[in-house]
């Protein structure tokens, strides 16, 4: 049980462009997300949480109009990266915590994104 | 704010032995949260252990096992009987709880490499 999706899990876009990734849990629903960033062999640096049914709340030094975020039911979140630039290029993870009582987040399987 | 350190970038350790990581932390909170993660290759991060601030009890799964010492903000994972697919990037994460509930802040993460 507990399991989060993420979709794609590449993606390769021009700069300028925007890309959308949607994290799902399978199993379960979830009315908060999270989405972090890893740059290679560095750690996971949480950029927002992604509130089912109200607007997510970034970590500081997130541009929000940058990093779109949508939990539009209690088992999708997206994120939408909006006018990619070569140094949005990273691994993006989404995790998600079940409603019922458990305290422990479950994590998508990333999506590497690459802005030429 | 929460601060999480591990100091080991990298650790090596033969088939079958013990090793131990090391993870330091910091948080204003009482009712917080412990975990370690595991990141194998494929980027997919695996939840190792968890721990509850409230307990004295160290957690304890098969093969690994937490010593938790609260006084001393110390949270070390010990790995026995190493096997090759121990072989991952390990991450320490604390969940403050709180308004903060679900956020979780990272270690740098530590590369072990479990050699036959």
């Amino acid at each position: 049980g507990a399991v989060v999706s993420q979709h794609p899990s590449r993606v390769i876009c021009k700069s300028g462009t925007s890309v959308k990734i949607e994290c799902r849990s399978l199993d379960f629903q979830a009315t908060t997300m999270f989405w972090y960033r890893q740059f290679p062999k560095q750690s996971l640096m949480l950029m927002a949480t992604s509130n089912e049914g109200s607007k997510a709340t970034y970590e500081q030094g997130v541009e929000k109009d940058k990093f779109l975020i949508n939990h539009a039911s209690l088992t999708l979140s997206t994120l939408t990266v909006t006018s990619a630039h070569p140094e949005d290029s990273s691994f993006y993870i989404c995790s998600a915590t079940p409603i019922a009582g458990a305290d422990t987040q479950y994590f998508g399987p990333g999506t590497r994104l690459t802005v030429l | 704010a929460q601060t999480v350190t591990q100091s080991q970038p990298e650790m090596s350790v033969q088939e079958a032995e013990t090793v131990t990581l090391s993870c330091t932390y910091d948080t204003s909170e009482n009712n917080y949260y412990l975990f370690w993660y595991k990141q194998p290759p494929s980027r997919q991060m695996i939840l190792v252990i968890r721990q509850e601030a409230y307990k004295q009890q160290n957690a304890t799964e098969n093969r690994f096992s937490v010593n938790f010492q609260k006084a001393a903000k110390s949270f070390s994972l010990k790995i026995s009987d190493s096997q090759l697919g121990d072989t991952a990037m390990y991450f320490c994460a604390l969940d403050a709880g709180g308004t903060s509930y679900g956020k979780l802040t990272f270690g740098q993460g530590t590369i072990l490499t479990v050699h036959p």
